[in-house]
């Protein structure tokens, strides 16, 4: 079945710095992969989302880079604010009748002053 | 501002009791989904709905979960017996026929004693 792991779970960083999340997964045949930042106390809230039609794909500050042939996927926030503090989620969408998102893990990123 | 919201937000009960925990998707929304989160499983899927039908919930525990859509403004998910294993956020989900995009409720923070 598919799994999605993350590389780090804890990510420190200096404010004003870009920060990068990291995400690998195990389907090959994945075609849609999200973004989500959980703030404390809070719901996840969707940040970003890529197509596997795409390699790359930005936002307001934030991009997402998937590299299939490695099954990869990063998130990259640049010029990162101590509100970017907050659990990052990458989740892939399963295929096959209906669709289900499979999340990872979480990594924790902390932005120091 | 069109939100999903969950009751209660924090419950606290003791083993043995029932617990209803219960959401309000986002008005027009037709998939709805149930996770629980804890720290050593993370995010994981109970169940999905679609047009108030069930259509996942192998990720439920059977003997003790429900999870029912009365009507199309409410899901709900039961436990009956609680045991403090199931101590953890649970949060609701709704989103589009696609279920791709899925926004989040603030979630139900549950201690079973």
């Amino acid at each position: 079945g598919e799994s999605v792991g993350l590389h780090l779970p804890t990510l420190s960083v200096q404010e004003g710095d870009n920060s990068i999340i990291n995400c690998a997964y195990s389907n090959s045949a994945s075609d849609y992969f999200i973004w989500y930042k959980q703030e404390s106390g809070k719901g996840p809230q969707f940040i970003i989302d890529i197509r596997s039609n795409m390699d790359k794909r930005q936002g307001q500050r934030v991009t997402v880079l998937l590299n299939k042939t490695v099954k990869h996927l990063s998130l990259q926030i640049a010029a990162t604010q101590p509100g970017d503090s907050a659990v990052y989620f990458c989740a892939v969408l399963t295929s096959g009748g209906y669709n289900k998102l499979i999340f990872g893990a979480g990594t924790r990123l902390a932005v120091h002053p | 501002d069109a939100r999903v919201t969950q009751t209660p937000r924090d419950k606290v009960t003791e083993m043995g009791q029932e617990v209803t925990m219960r959401c309000q998707p986002i008005l027009g929304h037709n998939t709805v989904f149930w996770y629980r989160q804890t720290m050593k499983q993370g995010l994981e899927l109970l169940a999905y709905f679609r047009n108030r039908a069930p259509l996942d919930d192998s990720g439920m525990p059977k003997d003790r979960f429900s999870a029912e859509m009365p009507d199309a403004t409410l899901a709900t998910l039961k436990i009956q017996p609680s045991e403090p294993r199931d101590s953890a956020v649970y949060f609701c989900a709704s989103g589009g026929t696609s279920g791709t995009e899925q926004f989040f409720g603030p979630g139900t923070r549950l201690t079973v004693l």
